[in-house]
């Protein structure tokens, strides 16, 4: 099975600031990679896909890149609403594995 | 416009049976559809797939041997059936629809709400 490593777990930006969470894979996914934010309550919700791929919907200062076992989540401007879990998931094949999760705490 | 709606979640006791179901609107459920799991306060965790073509289905570990994944084309329904249940797969259950080549997945876009299981003696 591929195992997802999510960095950090936990992160205190403030608002306005740029915010970066890595996942790293045991093993080369190519660009299977997908990106959720998730509110308490909600449902997950998909942000990237392809590792690079904006969601239709999803505002611009969400952005993704990496590919092979290296990948990266960044937003550029951060806002108040993105204060939330985000999690990344390997889509390359069975399991469908999750990184553990990034919480953005609210300094 | 796109929605998935589960149900049948609710108590039951450890050894116990329940059927989840997600039903579809606005397109039809005939593609790759994963089940999702999210036990309290903890993190995201894949429980099973069912593919498009050929219908073949996968399982976590933890769910092999006791959950069936399977749909129901004319309900326009994907569904669950958990088995032999205990208390660690309490959790809420979300479906979503995935577009896949074999098991090799672009993206899963949409996700129901999610249905809670609880169990509990």
């Amino acid at each position: 099975d591929i195992q997802m490593t999510q960095s950090p777990s936990s992160l205190s930006p403030s608002v306005g600031g740029r915010v970066t969470i890595t996942c790293r894979a045991s093993q080369s996914i190519s660009n299977y990679l997908c990106w959720y934010q998730q509110k308490p309550g909600e449902a997950p919700r998909l942000l990237i896909y392809s590792a690079s791929r904006l969601q239709t919907g999803v505002p611009s200062r969400f952005s993704g890149s990496g590919s092979g076992t290296d990948f990266t989540l960044t937003i550029s401007s951060l806002q108040p609403e993105d204060f939330a879990t985000y999690y990344c998931q390997q889509s390359y094949n069975t399991p469908h594995t999750f990184g553990q999760g990034t919480k953005l705490e609210i300094k | 416009e796109v929605q998935l709606l589960e149900s049948g979640g609710g108590l039951v006791q450890p050894g116990g049976s329940l059927r989840l179901s997600c039903i579809a609107s606005g397109f039809r459920f005939s593609g790759y559809a994963i089940w999702v799991r999210q036990a309290p306060g903890k993190g995201l965790e894949w429980v099973s797939s069912i593919s498009a073509n050929d219908e073949s289905t996968h399982y976590a570990d933890t769910a092999k041997g006791r959950f069936t994944i399977s749909r129901d084309i004319s309900k326009n329904t994907l569904n669950l059936q958990m088995n032999s249940l205990r208390a660690e797969d309490t959790a809420i259950y979300y479906c979503a629809r995935g577009y896949c080549v074999g098991t090799t997945c672009g993206n899963f876009d949409s996700w129901g709400q999610g249905t809670l299981v609880t169990v509990s003696s």
